[in-house]
């Protein structure tokens, strides 16, 4: 049973330019969350895809956008690159059911170094 | 405000001797749930143990139990026997889903170091 996946693994850019991270949820799983970790920081939620529709938002910039495709899986894409977006990134997938809490599993995550 | 309270950045245990991690919540929602997550310094988050806000018995999963206090707001991590593979970060996180709209807040870690 194959686990939450995401790719890259490691990325360097430089301010300005534009980014794209890949996930593949748990073989089950419909819903995508990303989230960033800042160094010595708990994750903090940017957003959640749904039936291919972004369902939920956190307090993250429009530069911050995504997409889910029809296999589950999502990107999350980041433009015009600020030296604070360098941290680790990562992707979370669950079952959404109605009523219940969803346990969320993640991915290795991404690390992204801003220059 | 809705919040995940983790007050030890620290914490040092012996080998084969148990350990809690403290963990208090904020929120005026009835329903919830808690989670324990482990971060090994490879950065991947693990899934430990779920505690629904109903659930009227602590979660236990093997080495893991969860100590819920309800009316105190906490949710604080046992690990029992610990083993050098436990040295990692912590974190204590609550999913709120209020009119279809969800939340998954995650306090700032506990830093584990189990020494032989």
């Amino acid at each position: 049973d194959a686990g939450v996946t995401q790719s890259p693994t490691h990325l360097i850019k430089t301010r300005g330019q534009q980014v794209t991270l890949r996930c593949s949820p748990k073989s089950g799983h419909d819903t995508v969350s990303w989230y960033q970790q800042a160094l010595g920081q708990g994750p903090q939620f940017i957003f959640q895809y749904y039936e291919e529709e972004e369902r939920q938002r956190g307090n993250f910039p429009d530069r911050f956008s995504g997409h889910q495709f029809p296999n589950y899986s999502s990107e999350l894409n980041v433009n015009a690159l600020l030296l604070g977006d360098s941290a680790l990134y990562l992707c979370a997938s669950s079952l959404r059911r109605t009523g219940r809490t969803e346990t969320q599993y993640f991915g290795p995550g991404t690390r992204l170094l801003v220059l | 405000a809705q919040k995940i309270t983790q007050t030890q950045p620290g914490m040092f245990v012996q080998e084969k001797e148990a350990v809690t991690l403290d963990c208090t919540y904020d929120t005026s929602d009835q329903s919830y749930g808690l989670f324990w997550y482990k971060q090994p310094s490879s950065g991947e988050m693990i899934f430990l143990i779920y505690q629904g806000s109903y659930d009227e018995q602590n979660a236990t999963e093997g080495r893991y139990s969860l100590n819920f206090q309800k009316a105190r707001k906490s949710a604080n991590l046992v690990i029992s026997a610990s083993q050098l593979g436990d040295s990692a970060m912590y974190f204590c996180a609550m999913s709120l889903t209020t009119s279809g709209t969800y939340k998954y807040i995650f306090g700032t870690g506990t830093r584990l170091k189990v020494l032989a």
